[in-house]
């Protein structure tokens, strides 16, 4: 079974870069699969903010375009989130998810990871 | 980016049925269908159905997915204090290449 778990700083400030890590294992990253970002405010619903492909295809959410980035790194076991130019509103729990029967939907999540956009 | 449409909530009986929907549109449910997602409060999302009704392993047959047009349903058979939860449903946008989401479903068991 897969198993992701999100790491990074839970305080981030307004105008400062947020930066998320999913390690991964039980699967290779590299095997065909995708890999994707959501987050969820506090008390609010799921949000999905990027997929990756195990070939490097990248789908953004409209709304945060522009200002995120999702990667796999090369060493092939992280997963890794940006978001630029933080706010408030930014605040949230961020999963990471693995994608491994397709693009549409995700299987296993991490525990998530609270960031707080403040000052 | 447009969500799909799911009750806030719904309440039902012990050991009743309940069914949950969730509406879009041909772009998404109607084309790929729909996945289903359980969260309990603190707790991460767990998947309990994907492309209409289809359930991963060690996920109960008290749940079952189906989909009629735009609109997808999660059906939970028997219900038990433990399927007090929120529900989720997600498909994919061909038209915007996005994952999008309903707002969720806060099911109540009486």
């Amino acid at each position: 079974q897969v198993q992701l778990q999100e790491s990074g700083p839970g305080l981030v400030k307004p105008s400062e870069t947020l930066s998320l890590t999913c390690s991964v294992s039980g699967y290779s990253i590299s095997s065909q699969s995708y890999w994707g970002w959501i987050r969820q405010a506090p008390g609010k619903g799921l949000e999905w903010i990027a997929t990756i492909s195990h070939t490097g295809t990248t789908y953004y959410n409209p709304s945060l375009r522009g200002r995120v980035t999702i990667s796999i790194d090369t060493s092939k076991i992280h997963l890794s989130l940006r978001l630029t130019s933080v706010t408030a509103a930014d605040t949230a729990v961020y999963f990471c998810a693995s994608q491994l029967g397709g693009r549409d939907y995700a299987d296993f999540w991490g525990q998530g990871a609270l960031v707080t956009v403040s000052s | 980016q447009a969500g799909l449409t799911q009750p806030p909530s719904v309440s039902k009986d012990l050991r009743q049925t309940a069914t949950l929907t969730c509406t879009g549109n041909s772009n998404d449910v109607g084309n790929e269908g729909a996945a289903w997602l359980q969260q309990h409060q603190g707790h991460p999302p767990k998947l309990l159905s994907y492309r209409n009704n289809n359930r991963p392993s060690g996920i109960s047959e008290r749940f079952s997915a189906s989909r009629s047009g735009n609109t997808a349903s999660l059906t939970i058979t028997g219900l038990q204090p433990e399927d007090e939860a929120d529900y989720y449903c997600s498909a994919w946008d061909s038209r915007l290449s996005v994952v999008v989401f309903g707002g969720g479903t806060k099911l109540t068991v009486l």
